[in-house]
């Protein structure tokens, strides 16, 4: 089963500065799809950037980024010029790209706090 | 964008009661549908896939006759949660993937149950 794993329980970053946000994962399978999603208060989740395994090159999404790493199995998500409503939790999620089972296996979350 | 809708946002129903929880995608058909636990300040647990036309399928550990799932036609389905106990207070969010095979699945606003 995959597995996926955020480190980090809690971020803060000031106002206009970057941070970056660690996720890893474990899986047997060559062809996936990792994605970040983020959840501010309101709970809606809103899709960040998505990053297909089989692409060599990272996936950006105006201000936010990340390093994709195939080999470390790493997928980090960088934000730059923080801005205060970058401030959620942020999930790490994998997708077997395999038949068609789409679930989402998420990681436990990153607390993002932006201070002004 | 993709639009899936969750109601009722809240509902505060009593212990021994049923209530039923909606998912629909607004502009798109969705053959498959998830539905989620979340546990505060926790990730998001996947409870079940539904798939049009067919039975849910269950994560290990879900009663599957006390979270009812049906997803009875492309744009609706619903999740009852059968005799409820204040343990089963807490967080459900749905998902939606696009018949048409975006990568990315949409989520619904989400549901806080209370069960007093």
């Amino acid at each position: 089963a995959q597995t996926v794993t955020q480190s980090q329980p809690e971020m803060s970053v000031q106002e206009a500065e970057t941070v970056t946000l660690s996720c890893t994962y474990d899986t047997s399978e060559s062809d996936y799809y990792l994605f970040w999603y983020k959840q501010p208060p309101s709970r809606q989740m809103i899709l960040v950037i998505r990053q297909e395994a089989y692409k060599q090159q990272n996936a950006t999404e105006n201000r936010f980024s990340v390093n994709f790493q195939k080999a470390a199995k790493s997928f980090s998500l960088k934000i730059s010029d923080s801005q205060l409503g970058d401030a959620a939790m942020y999930f790490c999620a994998y997708r077997s790209a395999r038949g068609s089972n789409y679930k989402l296996t998420f990681g436990k979350g990153t607390l993002l706090t932006v201070n002004p | 964008g993709a639009v899936v809708s969750q109601h009722p946002s809240r509902v505060i129903c009593k212990s021994g009661t049923s209530v039923k929880i909606e998912c629909r995608s607004l502009d798109f058909q969705a053959t498959t549908m998830f539905w989620y636990r979340q546990f505060p300040k926790q990730s998001l647990m996947l409870m079940a896939t539904s798939n049009e036309g067919s039975k849910a399928t269950y994560e290990q550990g879900v009663e599957k006759d006390k979270f009812l799932i049906n997803h009875a036609s492309l744009t609706l389905s619903t999740l009852t949660v059968t005799s409820a106990h204040p343990e089963d207070s807490s967080f459900y969010i749905c998902s939606a993937r696009d018949l048409n095979g975006f990568l990315e699945a949409f989520f619904g606003q989400g549901t806080r149950l209370t069960v007093v």
